[in-house]
């Protein structure tokens, strides 16, 4: 079944450890995205892909990073994790940047302690 | 940063009710989508509306678009206790990234 894939579904981190979330899609999408979902706040952009090759700052990008090496893969890296990255976190594509409806993954449910 | 603010926050109803959810925006969009988030689910996208819509329908969905007022509603007639979820409005402010609301729990009671 075509659809994004994120792993792993939940992880428990120490402070100060360096976490990647891995997301892949098998649409050929374009364009690819990171959400952080929060009580209260609803979902955030942390970062975003247009296309194999570029990246962007969303919403709160601070203590994340991405890289987009080919079409179907967009990790997401915590490079050292803070107990207010406690949160769940949803990779996204789109066929195409600006409007486009998203597909969602199921998400990764992070807590940092 | 400017987003869609969906209003009720919670709404309960039982089954076979309508189901009616607000969408007030701020800036100029290209586009308002609909999204449902079913409980330790992702985000699945319901219905795309364009800003030279005012009204569009997908099954037991109605939604409909006023820019004038900024502002959009989701209906869902004939609820079921499997429209139990959180719904989301999601704005395409020109020249920028789709931004999301922070939702309306929905539960429908059989």
């Amino acid at each position: 079944i075509a659809g994004i894939t994120q792993a792993p579904t939940s992880q428990i981190l120490a402070a100060g450890r360096r976490m990647t979330l891995r997301c892949t899609q098998d649409m050929r999408h374009n364009a690819m995205y990171w959400y952080r979902q929060d009580l209260g706040l609803g979902l955030r952009l942390i970062h975003y892909s247009n296309t194999a090759g570029t990246t962007g700052k969303g919403e709160v990008p601070d203590g994340y990073s991405v890289s987009r090496a080919n079409t179907d893969d967009f990790p997401l890296t915590l490079a050292s994790a803070v107990p207010s990255q406690t949160s769940v976190y949803f990779c996204a594509s789109s066929d195409r940047q600006g409007g486009s409806p998203l597909h969602f993954g199921n998400g990764t449910r992070l807590t940092v302690t | 940063s400017q987003q869609g603010e969906e209003d009720p926050q919670a709404l309960s109803i039982q089954e076979g009710e309508n189901a009616t959810m607000n969408c007030s925006y701020k800036t100029s969009i290209n586009n308002l989508q609909w999204y449902r988030q079913n409980s330790g689910r992702g985000l699945v996208h319901l219905i795309l509306i364009r800003s030279n819509e005012r009204e569009k329908h997908s099954g037991r969905l109605r939604v409909t678009l006023d820019t004038s007022k900024k502002s959009s509603s989701l209906l869902i007639t004939a609820s079921r206790a499997a429209d139990t979820a959180s719904y989301f409005c999601a704005t395409d402010p020109l020249m920028s990234r789709l931004v999301f609301g922070k939702g309306t729990k929905l539960t429908v009671n059989p």
